[in-house]
């Protein structure tokens, strides 16, 4: 069964900080692992990966990917108390299919 | 302009009743989705259509059922509510298959609160 795990499952840290979120997966039809972040409303999109060891970067937030391991990491730098919320790792796999894992609530004090 | 539109954006009502909530996406997206997501924040994908074809079907209660009038819109009708159903109904759409991106686009969810 296809299924993603994400890890920690919360994650409290003082602005500054650098967090490092982990998400593993099993899935028979791969195509993607898509990371967003949810914080009051929908969740918004925040990277695509394909491609074993190529990193994505967005100012403070990188992701990377690993398809031996089946894994993949999302890095925030010098956390700032905007980047509360919850961070979701999806899977496409075969045609239509999205599976998100259970999330990382990440907390930023001041 | 809103890219995915749902409403209502709250619905409280009583277990029994019937209720239906509506999307609209004006991305030009041929596939559009259902997801739930419970009070743990997981999100589950419920039913997906690909320009009006139901092509995802989860396992979920046949008193759901999903309408798509047109690649634009996709409805959710629920009947008999239940307290179980009490969660926040997210739409979502994603171009067409092949397409570069696979990201999905989603609405603002629609809190359903089931008394």
């Amino acid at each position: 069964e296809d299924k993603v795990v994400q890890s920690p499952l919360s994650l409290v840290v003082h602005e500054g900080d650098t967090v490092t979120l982990n998400c593993s997966y099993e899935v028979t039809n791969f195509r993607s692992l898509l990371w967003y972040k949810q914080e009051k409303k929908a969740p918004t999109f925040l990277f695509m990966l394909t491609s074993s060891g190529i990193e994505k970067k967005s100012g403070r937030l990188s992701s990377i990917l690993d398809k031996k391991e089946l894994f993949s990491i999302l890095n925030i730098t010098a956390t700032q108390t905007g980047d509360s919320a919850v961070y979701l790792c999806g899977l496409t796999s075969g045609t239509y299919k999205y599976i998100f894992g259970t999330g990382t609530r990440l907390k930023v004090l001041a | 302009d809103t890219a995915v539109s749902q409403t209502p954006k709250y619905l409280v009502t009583q277990m029994g009743n019937d209720k239906s909530i509506k999307c609209e996406q004006n991305l030009g997206h041929d596939t559009m989705y259902w997801y739930k997501q419970d009070s743990k924040k997981f999100l589950k994908i419920m039913f997906s259509y690909n320009n009006k074809e139901l092509i995802i079907n989860e396992t979920v209660p046949n008193r759901f059922s999903p309408k798509s009038p047109d690649k634009a819109h996709l409805n959710l009708h629920i009947n008999s509510l239940e307290l179980g159903d009490s969660a926040v109904y997210f739409c979502a759409s994603t171009p067409q298959r092949g397409a570069q991106s696979e990201t999905q686009y989603f609405g603002p969810g629609t809190r359903l609160l089931v008394l």
